[in-house]
């Protein structure tokens, strides 16, 4: 099983519309998540840190949910900005190495 | 304030010769990390420096790659003899440290390393 698992996609979805992604971790002890968003051949760029039950930020509401393993990204009202790929990020064992998952990609359409 | 940079953004070499990859971390940052990303997988993580020592090399694939950061300023990642599955695109990052109450990865734009 990998460390942290995403469905990569891709999310096709008209202005406006709510999307969420679901992504899953393997280490039950992680402490720590992240959402990182990159675009096309950008580097990845930190989104929004999880570090309890979930934390909220305008359009954008990352979840975690320890007894399932799994962290949620909700975006709402889908802008066409917010088409890239999001890429769930977890710690090794709360360290600074950053394990990936392959990412899921969003494309917005108007 | 300038991000992280790397040099140069994108290389083509041929299989079995040296290339030499360059990053500058965000000034002031103890913590500068290397990753890579081939094609079609995920990005994943080489190695870690704090100042000029190696907190973590875990990740580094081989003998082949050599990573320094000497004067704990700017790092160089040497990959000497290059093979084609090298190809990818090498990110760097750097952080504050988590003693400064703020660990955020800030990434660079990557080398895009093409071994033909």
């Amino acid at each position: 099983r990998k460390e942290v698992e995403q469905d990569p996609g891709p999310f096709n979805v008209p202005e406006g519309a709510t999307v969420a992604f679901n992504c899953t971790y393997s280490n039950s002890a992680s402490q720590s998540f992240f959402w990182y968003r990159q675009d096309c051949r950008k580097e990845p760029k930190l989104l929004m840190s999880v570090y309890s039950s979930g934390n909220e930020d305008g359009r954008f509401t990352a979840q975690l949910n320890r007894a399932s393993q799994y962290i949620s990204l909700l975006i709402r009202d889908s802008k066409l900005s917010d088409s890239a790929t999001y890429l769930c990020v977890v710690p090794f064992y709360n360290t600074d190495k950053l394990i990936f998952g392959t990412g899921t990609r969003l494309q917005v359409f108007p | 304030e300038a991000g992280v940079t790397q040099f140069p953004s994108h290389s083509v070499i041929e299989k079995g010769q040296t290339v030499t990859l360059r990053c500058d971390p965000i000034s002031g940052h103890d913590n500068l990390y290397w990753y890579r990303r081939v094609m079609g997988k995920e990005i994943k993580f080489l190695l870690h420096f704090v100042k000029e020592s190696k907190q973590d090399e875990s990740g580094m694939p081989n003998n082949r790659f050599l990573a320094e950061r000497t004067g704990g300023t700017y790092s160089t990642l040497k990959v000497q003899p290059a093979e084609l599955e090298d190809s990818g695109v090498y990110f760097c990052a750097s952080s504050q440290g988590l003693t400064s109450g703020n660990n955020e990865q800030f990434f660079g734009p990557g080398t895009r390393l093409t071994v033909l």
